[in-house]
């Protein structure tokens, strides 16, 4: 079965740093590239990063670009998102989600339950 | 960044109506479009990508439409566990973005 379960969320203090974790499995890893999608209590969904499955491309959101990075150990089947310089507005629940592509399309397939993400003095 | 907006922002429906969202980008994104339906509490789950295709295992009452900049979802008959809030995600080119997403609820 294919799983992507996100872990390291927490309160954290205005300024502070976090890393999150999506941990895969059921499918090759590599294989795919996979993004963050975060949604801000009571709002809408929010793309925040994506990285190409060899890690060699990345890609950020205006609002993260800067002071979060994504990263991935294909080894370990582990997706990463180092945020640093959190703001109050950072807070969400964030979401990992394995981008499928084919020869004409590309999708989110699969999404992980989430990890919450409180910045807060 | 390509700009997605959604119509209406929410309806209210009955079991077994159609119900039509509509989806618009900024610019044109070909067919690089997707469906999201989100439930309280729950992760986002795909529907209908590269703007007409249905997911495997999505019900065939869910059926998408369009290309360039404007597109539509609908549902043809309103099932009880279709009320959720919808989202429209272009991924024509980063940075990907989400509509404003349209919630469903009941009349």
């Amino acid at each position: 079965e294919v799983q992507l379960l996100e872990s390291g969320g927490g309160l954290v203090q205005p300024g502070g740093s976090l890393r999150l974790s999506c941990a895969a499995s059921g499918f090759t890893f590599s294989s795919y590239a996979m993004s963050w999608v975060r949604q801000a209590p009571g709002k809408g969904l929010e793309w925040v990063s994506a990285i190409s499955g060899s890690g060699g491309s990345t890609y950020y959101a205006d609002s993260v670009k800067g002071r979060f990075t994504i990263s991935r150990d294909n080894s370990k089947n582990t997706l990463y998102l180092q945020m640093n310089s959190l703001r109050a507005e950072d807070t969400a629940v964030y979401y990992c989600a394995k981008y499928y592509c084919s020869s004409t399309s590309c999708y989110m397939d699969v999404w992980g339950k989430g990890t919450t993400v409180t910045v807060s003095s | 960044a390509i700009q997605m907006t959604q119509s209406p922002s929410s309806l209210s429906a009955s079991v077994g109506d159609r119900v039509t969202i509509t989806c618009r980008a900024s610019q044109g994104i070909r067919n690089d479009l997707g469906w999201y339906q989100q439930k309280p509490g729950k992760a986002p789950k795909l529907l209908i990508y590269a703007a007409s295709s249905l997911q495997s295992g999505v019900p065939s009452r869910f059926s998408g439409s369009g290309s360039g900049t404007d597109f539509t979802l609908t549902i043809s008959s309103l099932q009880p566990e279709d009320f959720a809030t919808y989202y429209c995600l272009q991924d024509y080119n980063y940075p990907f973005t989400f509509g404003p997403g349209t919630k469903v609820d009941i009349k």
